[in-house]
């Protein structure tokens, strides 16, 4: 059962204005947030995370929401640039097992158009 | 640059053949993980390392198992690999078990023929 969950698999935006990219989840003892990049043949990278105690996290051009009551974050890029365009993992830590491991979604496609 | 590399990017192998997958990295972290992608799915998080203890997680199958020789290697082994285990495998590693950011390698992708 997908603890992580990203319902868009893509989304297509205009370069210059906002990308959404969402994310839910069903645990609530998740208290750490992360999400990852992807270009294709490479390894994701880290982009930007938030912990339970925020509902927000800005680092320039990209912000992470968390709304801990929905079960659900989202990260918005403003502007969108072409080089943006790369599949998006929402990931969240999961302490339960007594070890921490981060539970992946299955990611979203984001394409920018010129 | 640091960085963590896997060998080799691609591998095919047949169906029962014994084969094994590397990861190195330079950045001196102490955990290593390894995690499966199969197509249109999450990475699915096989075990990790921390130093030399060996952390399996609960669903990974017998088929697979991990050796790390030294904090820079880790490598992968599928003894007897099945159709179901073609996928992207993905090695990562971070400097604590704690909630810290992973370094992933490009991965490998496995074929099973």
């Amino acid at each position: 059962d997908q603890q992580v969950k990203q319902n868009s698999p893509s989304l297509s935006v205009q370069e210059g204005r906002i990308s959404i990219l969402n994310c839910d989840y069903t645990n609530s003892m998740f208290d750490y947030f992360l999400w990852y990049k992807k270009y294709p043949a490479e390894g994701p990278t880290f982009l930007i995370s938030i912990s339970s105690i925020k509902d927000k996290n800005e680092d320039g051009r990209f912000t992470v929401f968390l709304n801990k009551s929905a079960k659900h974050l989202s990260l918005h890029i403003v502007p969108s640039q072409p080089g943006d365009s790369a599949v998006y993992f929402c990931a969240a830590s999961d302490y339960t097992s007594g070890t921490y491991k981060y539970i992946f979604g299955t990611g979203t496609r984001l394409k920018v158009l010129a | 640059d640091a960085m963590v590399i896997q060998n080799p990017r691609y591998q095919v192998t047949q169906f029962g053949k014994p084969v094994t997958l590397s990861c190195s990295q330079t950045l001196n972290h102490n955990v290593m993980y390894w995690y499966q992608q199969k197509s249109s799915q999450a990475p699915k998080l096989l075990f990790h390392y921390y130093d030399k203890d060996f952390n399996n997680e609960a669903d990974t199958p017998d088929n697979f198992q991990s050796r790390r020789p030294n904090t820079s290697f880790c490598f992968l082994d599928i003894r007897s690999p099945g159709l179901g285990d073609a996928a992207m495998y993905l090695c990562a590693t971070s400097r604590g078990r704690e909630q810290e950011t992973q370094y992933f390698g490009p991965g490998t992708r496995l074929l099973v023929l």
